[in-house]
């Protein structure tokens, strides 16, 4: 499985926008970008993913290097329940199924 | 709707111990999967299905059986407890995706609120 590489810590003041990245200089032609969070004693929950175009949702946008062997994610304004661990993952489009590999993230602190 | 449910939340038992963690879905989903979560670490997958009859292994699958009967329940089973394995367990599911999926959705995995096992 390619790898993904995360700052492990970064702070945003509340209200502002936050960029979290990652690099990912090994990814195949097939695999996917996802992003997940980790809000405190919960699971997981799916943020956005993209293949090779900048994607937006309610949530976030993801921007995709041109060579995609980077992408960030970007929280527009963020706000004190923005507070997680941000999960950057690659998933293979040809596997069958959703196996997900899990890194250690990024905690994302956001002050008031 | 209730989308993926773990029992139980919290469970303490002693070394040696076989016990068995629950996990059902309602939204038809094929895949399903376990992780385990120790203090400060990502999430390590244990075992997966992509539908009745399959499972197969994922990063850390010692020590612990699973088996897919219905589509909507995946138990995951300690057959001799070790204190290794004191962790926060996560049940996930999802639609399959994939080329042979032959539809191109989100991938949405979701999870369940976990289950804190203590071993001692």
């Amino acid at each position: 499985d390619a790898k993904t590489t995360q700052p492990n810590s970064m702070e945003s003041n509340e209200e502002e926008p936050v960029h979290l990245p990652c690099n990912h200089s090994t990814i195949s032609g097939t695999d996917y970008i996802h992003w997940y969070r980790q809000l405190p004693s919960q699971g997981p929950e799916y943020v956005i993913h993209g293949l090779t175009s900048n994607v937006n949702n309610r949530m976030a946008s993801l921007a995709i290097a041109e060579d995609r062997k980077s992408s960030t994610l970007i929280l527009h304004r963020a706000t004190l329940r923005d507070a997680a661990v941000y999960y950057c993952i690659l998933r293979d489009v040809v596997e069958y199924g959703n196996k997900l590999v899990f890194g250690a993230g990024t905690i994302l602190r956001v002050k008031s | 709707n209730a989308g993926v449910t773990q029992t139980p939340k919290f469970q303490v038992l002693k070394t040696g111990q076989s016990m068995t963690l629950q996990c059902a879905q309602d939204m038809n989903h094929e895949y399903m999967s376990w992780y385990r979560q120790d203090p400060g670490m990502g999430l390590r997958l244990i075992h997966y299905s992509v539908g009745a009859g399959i499972t197969d292994q994922g990063e850390v699958p010692n020590g612990y059986n699973v088996s897919r009967s219905t589509t909507e329940d995946f138990p995951l089973r300690l057959l001799s407890a070790a204190p290794s394995q004191t962790s926060v367990y996560f049940c996930a599911s999802s639609y399959s995706v994939g080329i042979e999926a032959g539809e191109m959705n989100t991938g949405e995995l979701f999870f369940g609120e976990g289950s804190r096992l203590t071993v001692l």
